[in-house]
């Protein structure tokens, strides 16, 4: 069945860095743009970044802008995501999500990972 | 930037109630518009794609309707794995999630 697993979390110094990953399977990974989407505790979800599923496309959150880069490596089948110039409030459970892209949208979010818990502190 | 604004953010509801929560798009989303399920400590969970197509898998008892600006996710007889946050969410220009609502027991 379809997994995905994010890895990476941890705490961390603001100004600091933060690589997560994201490894997926039960799927054809390469078929799927990829997301990350981030939940701050208490709060909703506020989506961060995608990538297309060759890709060739980036697009990010103005608040993650600049800071953030999402990649892929669809010979391995993982998603990451860095995270630079952390600072308190990227403190948030980040998931990773897939989406299945046509002609006429990048679609919804279909399968979720169960999340990994980045704490920005110091 | 398209702003999704839901209500009520907290519903209190008992078994078997009909339940129906309301999400607006600040603008035109056509019919981009999805419906998730949350439960605590849980990643969400999709229930509604388009609008009103029913994810597989997901039981009857939830369906969504609208399009353009007005969205309703309707839950006809609330069962007890019902009680849960629910967030809609437009995917016509980027990706932008309502704030949610909280539907718990009365």
């Amino acid at each position: 069945q379809v997994q995905l697993v994010e890895s990476g979390g941890g705490v961390v110094q603001p100004g600091r860095s933060l690589r997560l990953s994201c490894a997926a399977s039960g799927f054809t990974f390469s078929d799927y743009a990829m997301h990350w989407v981030r939940q701050a505790p208490g709060t909703g979800l506020e989506w961060v970044a995608v990538i297309s599923y060759d890709g060739n496309n980036e697009y990010y959150a103005d608040s993650v802008k600049g800071r953030f880069t999402i990649s892929r490596d669809n010979s391995t089948n993982t998603l990451y995501l860095q995270m630079n110039s952390l600072r308190a409030e990227d403190t948030a459970v980040y998931y990773c999500a897939s989406s299945y892209s046509t002609s006429s949208s990048w679609g919804f979010f279909d399968y979720w990972g169960q999340g990994t818990l980045a704490t920005v502190s110091s | 930037d398209i702003q999704m604004t839901q209500s009520p953010s907290t519903l209190s509801a008992s078994v078997g109630d009909r339940v129906t929560i309301t999400c607006r798009a600040s603008q035109s989303i056509s019919n981009w518009l999805a419906w998730y399920q949350q439960k605590p400590g849980k990643a969400p969970k999709v229930l509604i794609y388009r609008a009103s197509s029913l994810e597989s898998a997901v039981p009857s008892r939830f369906s969504g309707s609208g399009s353009g600006t007005e969205f309703t996710l309707t839950i006809s007889s609330l069962q007890p794995d019902d009680f849960a946050t629910y967030y809609c969410q437009q995917y016509n220009t980027f990706w932008t999630f309502g704030q949610g609502t909280k539907v718990e027991i009365k």
